[in-house]
Formats: C-alpha cells, sequence, structure tokens
C-alpha cells in the first residue's frame, strides 16, 4: 500500500453518463496529481493541485472536471466522454507544497475506465 | 517540445543475468531523473532517483547512471529475480517548471 487509495478500481460508463472518480492520500501531502495511461503511450499528466489549488492544467478537455475539496481529497468529474477516452486514470500525491515534480510521487492503483 | 525515450519497449532475460534500460532526454536543464516499477493491478512505484550533479547512484541491486553531456540515462538491475518482472518507466523533469516527463515504458520479463 502506498497510501493514496482511488475508487472505484474499475469503471464502465456511457458517453452520455456523469460519474466521478476518487482519489484519497492518508500521508500529509500537499500535492496531487491526475495522470492518463494509455496502452503504448507515456504517462500524461493532467491536473495538479497544491494546497487545494489548481497550479496546472494540461490542455484537458472540459468533459474531465477536478476538484479538490482538501489537501487528502481529489476528484475528477467526468462527463459525456469519449470512447477514446478509456484509459487507466492515476492519483498521485508528493510532499511539496509548490506542486513541483522533484519529490517522489506516490501513486495509487488506478482507476480503469472504459468508455462505450 | 520536450520528450524522454526509453528503449527497448520489451526485454526478456533470463534469471540472473543483468538487465538494462535507457532513456534519453531533451531538454539540457532537466536536473531529477527517477526511475518507477508497475506491477500488474498497480500504480507506479518510485525505486530509484538520481539528481544531476552525480553520475551513478546504487541501492543493492538496482543502480542508474547519468551522463549529462549526451544527455542519456540507464537502469541496471543484476542478479535478476522473478520480482521484478514488471513494467519500468524513466522521467526527467523540466528545470523552468517542474514538469515531470515520463517514457513510454519497459515491460521486462524475467524467464524461468
Amino acid at each position: 500500500e502506498t497510501g493514496v487509495t482511488q475508487t472505484p478500481r474499475h469503471l464502465v460508463m456511457g458517453m452520455t453518463n456523469k460519474k466521478s472518480l476518487k482519489c484519497e492520500q492518508h500521508l500529509g501531502h500537499n500535492a496531487m496529481y491526475w495522470y492518463k495511461q494509455s496502452a503504448k503511450k507515456p504517462l500524461e499528466l493532467m491536473f495538479v493541485y497544491s494546497l487545494e489549488e489548481r497550479v496546472e492544467n494540461n490542455s484537458v478537455p472540459s468533459r474531465f472536471s477536478p476538484e479538490c475539496p482538501n489537501s487528502s481529497h481529489l476528484f475528477l468529474h467526468l462527463h459525456t466522454l469519449q470512447p477514446e477516452d478509456s484509459a487507466l486514470y492515476l492519483c498521485a500525491s508528493s510532499p511539496r507544497t509548490s506542486g513541483g515534480a522533484r519529490d517522489e510521487q506516490f501513486f495509487g492503483p488506478g482507476t480503469r475506465l472504459t468508455v462505450l | 517540445g520536450e520528450n524522454v525515450e526509453q528503449h527497448p519497449s520489451t526485454l526478456s532475460v533470463q534469471e540472473g543475468d543483468s538487465a538494462v534500460i535507457k532513456c534519453t532526454y531533451s531538454d539540457s536543464a532537466s536536473n531529477y531523473f527517477p526511475w518507477y516499477k508497475q506491477e500488474l493491478g498497480k500504480g507506479p512505484q518510485l525505486i530509484i532517483d538520481i539528481r544531476s550533479n552525480v553520475g551513478e547512484k546504487k541501492d543493492q541491486r538496482i543502480a542508474v547512471t547519468l551522463n549529462k553531456t549526451a544527455k542519456h540515462f540507464s537502469l541496471h538491475i543484476t542478479e535478476t529475480q522473478p520480482e521484478d518482472s514488471a513494467v519500468y518507466f524513466c522521467a526527467a523533469t523540466l528545470k523552468r517548471d517542474d514538469k515531470i516527463i515520463f517514457g513510454k515504458g519497459t515491460r521486462l520479463h524475467i524467464l524461468p
């Protein structure tokens, strides 16, 4: 266990559905991240939150909406997704308040998302 | 844009032999190079990292070397064991914005 949990572990949804992914970290970290992992592609950073403020948004489509209500919880709200959005969505946290990448990032197990 | 190239994409080695995975990066200002291991059904986990002020770092059977001039770094696993089978990712951070760029990963198979 890395101290980062994600729910659900698997999700199947239609293109018109609305769903949310949840991430929780029990490490006392100040920065949290959402990544997309697709087959045969590098991990893609989607969002970075530092001290509950979004500091990075890598040109992610608006059908993905993140929310960080406190430093321990991170959500990814999904709406009107496309089949090409099917992937493993990974949450990570790190101790740096700047949200910088030069400290170890602790990853959750991911949510396997399938969009029909 | 900045990128990290990782080779090979798949690697099979006999148990007990050594495995080497190589990465190159494009941003000469990168200064932090972590390696992650991802087992089936789990998220990536940091196994070793190196900063730009050193050329080599070792932790038991795992070592990483960095050549800043050539902009490449490598992961070396010696005396491989079945539990080393996994996908390994290299990464490099961009100094200007602390963004981390990952390689595409290497699937390592340890053959009995």
